[in-house]
């Protein structure tokens, strides 16, 4: 199966400012992820980011506060935006394999803390 | 729409004797169904899926589940608790219709393990 990484795996940040993660997965995957995890709580899906389009986006959640890029099969980036202390969670990135097992696999994770 | 429903947000239970997770979901088609397990400071491990084949799943570390349509039930099972087992626990659903691979989290169950 194939292996995706996170970057950065915790951050600091200061109200106000923005926050790019990086997802990184080491085999081409149609679709990718995106899932926010608050403190104590279950993973809540973010986005659907789908190579060479627009990503989409679940109720709650906008572009303009959490804009995706998926430039290529193997990369995702997700910014959190004008962060205030309720961004702080992990942010989480998943790809699933179709083919094969049909498994989604997920990264280590960001965990993001918004002073 | 789908939904899932785990029954118990924490579980304590003494090394050596058995685990029960409980959840029920809702689906509205033929659905897939995962437990995941988190444990703390590390990344989402699959422990098993249930995909409409054998009704009851057998995954890693001893784990299993049995699918019961009639109960809407997917309850995680361990004969025999071990210290290492101590973590959160993700019941989750995927509807079959559902190309694109979205999951729907259950809340999750923290589990504790005594000596």
């Amino acid at each position: 199966s194939a292996v995706i990484s996170q970057k950065p795996s915790r951050d600091i940040c200061q109200r106000g400012t923005s926050l790019t993660i990086q997802c990184q997965v080491d085999s081409q995957v149609t679709m990718m992820f995106w899932y926010r995890q608050q403190p104590g709580q279950s993973l809540t899906l973010i986005a659907t980011a789908n190579q060479g389009s627009e990503a989409t986006y679940e109720s709650g959640f906008v572009i303009d506060k959490f804009p995706i890029s998926r430039p290529n099969l193997t990369f995702s980036t997700l910014t959190v935006s004008n962060m205030s202390p309720e961004d702080s969670s992990i942010y989480l990135c998943s790809f699933r394999e179709v083919q094969g097992r049909n498994e989604q696999f997920f990264g280590p994770g960001t965990r993001l803390t918004v002073l | 729409a789908q939904s899932v429903t785990q029954l118990d947000s924490h579980v304590s239970v003494s090394e050596g004797t058995p685990v029960l997770l409980r959840c029920n979901y809702s689906s509205s088609y033929s659905p897939s169904l995962f437990w995941y397990v988190q444990h703390p400071n590390k990344g989402l491990q699959l422990l098993l899926k249930y995909t409409s084949a054998a009704t009851l799943v057998k995954g890693i570390n001893g784990f299993e589940a049995e699918f019961k349509k009639s109960e809407t039930s997917f309850h995680l099972t361990k004969p025999s608790a071990h210290m290492s087992d101590a973590a959160e626990y993700f019941c989750v659903v995927s509807e079959a219709t559902d190309s694109w691979g979205k999951l729907q989290f259950g809340a999750g169950t923290q589990v504790v393990v005594t000596p």
